[in-house]
């Protein structure tokens, strides 16, 4: 079974405050995405990654960067969290040569007060 | 501008009837099409797909029909069942951008199944 897992469920932090959320698979997937879901606006692509080191932006990135210095790895960075990065941040992972399904974390609720 | 749109937020069915979710797109490169369910405070998880050389493919109580000319697929559920009751996402994916296995999601039907 393919496992993808975020460091965290559920997080508080305040504005300004730089956030990092980690995204581990354990399948060997070569692409790993992140996305952050709001209501009414579905899945949104913030960042995705096609190998180690390698990075894409996706439809909204302003605002975050990722970092992915292991291939199992893949981390999103809010450097300075404003309220309306307030979201539920879902990360996935897929083999390469697609199309495939991308299999997805669990997700973090973030609130930034 | 919306590439994968799902017009209806939410649809409400009689346990054991069919549940059909709808879903349309704009973008002729798409040639994959996938459909996410989604409970509160989880993942998506996959259901089920098809590829733009198919027009219908079958998994359980799961069907997904594909109308190219139209740009149009659908999911159907026979018969519906009360844990089915979560969000419907549609996702396809093409080699637009040059990137074919990003995937760009509509945004989701809400189903509820009733006993």
């Amino acid at each position: 079974d393919v496992k993808v897992t975020q460091s965290s469920r559920y997080l508080v932090k305040r504005t300004g405050e730089k956030v990092f959320l980690e995204c581990v698979q354990d399948m060997d997937h070569e692409n790993m995405f992140w996305y952050r879901q709001d209501p009414g606006l579905g899945l949104r692509l913030i960042y995705f990654s096609y190998d180690v080191k390698m990075k894409e932006k996706g439809d909204i990135p302003e605002g975050y960067s990722v970092s992915r210095e292991k291939k199992e790895r893949f981390s999103l960075i809010l450097e300075s969290a404003s309220t309306n990065q307030t979201s539920m941040y879902l990360c996935a992972s897929s083999t390469a040569g697609g199309p495939v399904e991308q299999y997805f974390g669990p997700g973090t609720r973030l609130t930034v007060t | 501008d919306q590439q994968v749109k799902q017009n209806s937020p939410s649809l409400s069915v009689q346990e054991g009837r069919i549940s059909i979710l709808n879903c349309d797109y704009t973008n002729s490169m798409f040639d994959y099409f996938l459909w996410y369910k989604k409970y509160p405070a989880e993942g998506p998880t996959f259901l089920i797909s098809i590829s733009s050389i198919k027009d219908k493919n079958e998994d359980g109580r799961f069907t997904v029909f594909l109308n190219k000319s139209a740009k149009h697929l659908s999911l159907h559920i026979v018969p519906s069942q009360p844990g089915d009751s979560a969000v419907y996402f549609c996702a396809a994916s093409g080699k637009s951008g040059g990137s074919n296995y990003k995937l760009t999601f509509g945004k989701g039907t809400l189903l509820t199944v009733n006993p």
